[in-house]
């Protein structure tokens, strides 16, 4: 199994601050990887796929990088709506696996 | 307007069964890959199944294999997930979520509320 090792886990911040989250994966997934934000009591919300391609309807101050085993999801200038667990997926071949979740606060 | 709503947690007693339904409207169900996600009590996400639009690609986490069965009906826009000899450790909300079939990579882009699954003596 590929496992997603996410850092941090949990990551204090400030509205307007540049946030990174890293996302490692156990072996190369070429740029199949997915970062997802949740919110308690709501459903997941796809933010970036495949690497770095911005879903529909999602602010241009997230974006998602990296290559090969390392991965990065970058919030740019820090929104109150942001605050949110974030989460990287591997769709590179079954079983799909999650990170651990980075809890931004 | 996309929406997939779950439907059938509950409080059960271990070793016993549980159907979850995901009822989707405002996309082309019979188009896309559907799956089921869940979220244990202060834990993070897991993936538990996913289904082909057309029912012939299937697979499952370790975790559930051989105890959990997804299925769809294209003709109700109906995802399913039947989960027998349920354990303590599968209590976890329940979501579904939705992949578009005519990409070459995989992603979730619709996703429901979930259901809660509770599994206690």
């Amino acid at each position: 199994d590929i496992q997603m090792t996410q850092s941090p886990s949990s990551l204090s911040a400030s509205v307007g601050d540049r946030v990174t989250i890293t996302c490692r994966a156990s072996q190369p997934i070429s740029v199949y990887v997915n970062w997802y934000q949740h919110k308690p009591g709501k459903a997941p919300k796809l933010l970036i796929y495949t690497l770095s391609n911005l879903e529909s309807g999602v602010p241009s101050r997230f974006s998602g990088g990296g290559s090969g085993t390392d991965f990065t999801l970058t919030i740019s200038s820090l929104q109150p709506e942001d605050f949110a667990t974030y989460y990287c997926q591997q769709t590179y071949r079954t079983p799909l696996t999650f990170g651990g979740g980075t809890n931004l606060e | 307007q996309v929406q997939l709503v779950e439907s059938g947690g509950s409080v059960v007693q271990p070793g016993t069964s549980l159907r979850l339904s995901c009822a989707a409207s405002g996309f082309k169900f019979s188009s896309r890959g559907m799956h089921w996600v869940r979220q244990a009590p202060g834990k993070g996400l897991e993936w538990v199944a996913t289904m082909s639009f057309d029912g012939g690609k299937i697979h499952y986490a370790d975790s559930v294999k051989g105890r959990f069965t997804i299925s769809r009906d294209n003709s109700r826009n109906t995802l399913y997930l039947q989960m027998n000899a349920l354990r303590p450790d599968d209590t976890a909300i329940y979501f579904c979520a939705s992949s578009p079939e005519d990409t070459s990579t995989l992603f979730f882009d619709y996703w429901g509320q979930g259901t809660l699954v509770t599994i206690s003596s």
